[in-house]
């Protein structure tokens, strides 16, 4: 059972438009990290939310906790082809285990 | 490059087979993760040590098991191998055992059993 659902599973979008990509649960998490994986590469952190409605910025990346912690969402402004990747949600399920989403994979066209 | 070391880097190994994955977390760091990434199930947490103790676990199958040794290493050890094992095998670590700390991966172990 996937404790986090992320959609959509896959996007393929041109150069300069916008994107959000969702993660979603009926669990609460303490808090929720986003990570890019690029092929052939581990995971790497983008951001960690912590706060119910909390809003992080990063570059054109903007990161939402929702209010009761249960979803997360990313969105991508004017998207260039350096954005592909798989992202990764990841909610702190415990004090130790973090549980990741299936992931969306994202194409940006030039 | 993450400061984390994993290998062997990819593994060819057939059913039955016994294969040990290595991973030297960052400098600093006493907390590693082991995850399991295969195309239909995204990444599956197998368990984590810290300071040299089991501290969680995950959907880790009794075929394989796990040790962090003094020098903060660690290795994952996968037995009775079967075609469904086949998947990249992540480590991560962290200074602390927190989920909440940041975690950073190694590049990963390939495994193919065949």
């Amino acid at each position: 059972t996937q404790l986090l659902e992320q959609s959509p599973q896959f996007l393929s979008i041109q150069e300069g438009e916008n994107l959000t990509v969702y993660c979603n649960s009926s669990s609460v998490f303490s808090s929720l990290q986003w990570y890019r994986q690029e092929p052939g590469e581990g995971p790497v952190l983008l951001v960690t939310v912590v706060t119910g409605g909390e809003v992080k910025k990063l570059k054109r990346l903007t990161f939402q906790f929702g209010d009761a912690r249960k979803d997360s969402s990313l969105h991508i402004t004017a998207a260039q082809p350096g954005d592909t990747g798989l992202y990764l949600c990841a909610g702190a399920q415990s004090s130790y285990k973090l549980i990741f989403g299936s992931g969306t994979r994202l194409l940006v066209r030039p | 490059d993450s400061g984390v070391t994993q290998t062997p880097k990819h593994l060819i190994t057939a059913t039955g087979q016994r294969v040990t994955l290595r991973c030297s977390p960052r400098s600093g760091d006493l907390s590693v993760y082991w995850y399991q990434q295969s195309l239909d199930q995204g990444l599956q947490f197998l368990i984590q040590y810290y300071n040299g103790e089991e501290r969680a676990k995950g959907n880790i199958l009794e075929r394989f098991s796990a040790q962090q040794f003094p020098d903060l290493h660690s290795e994952l050890n996968l037995s009775s191998l079967e075609l469904g094992d086949s998947a990249l095998y992540f480590c991560a670590s962290s200074v602390t055992s927190g989920a909440d700390t940041e975690a950073f991966f190694g590049q990963g172990t390939r495994l193919t059993v065949v």
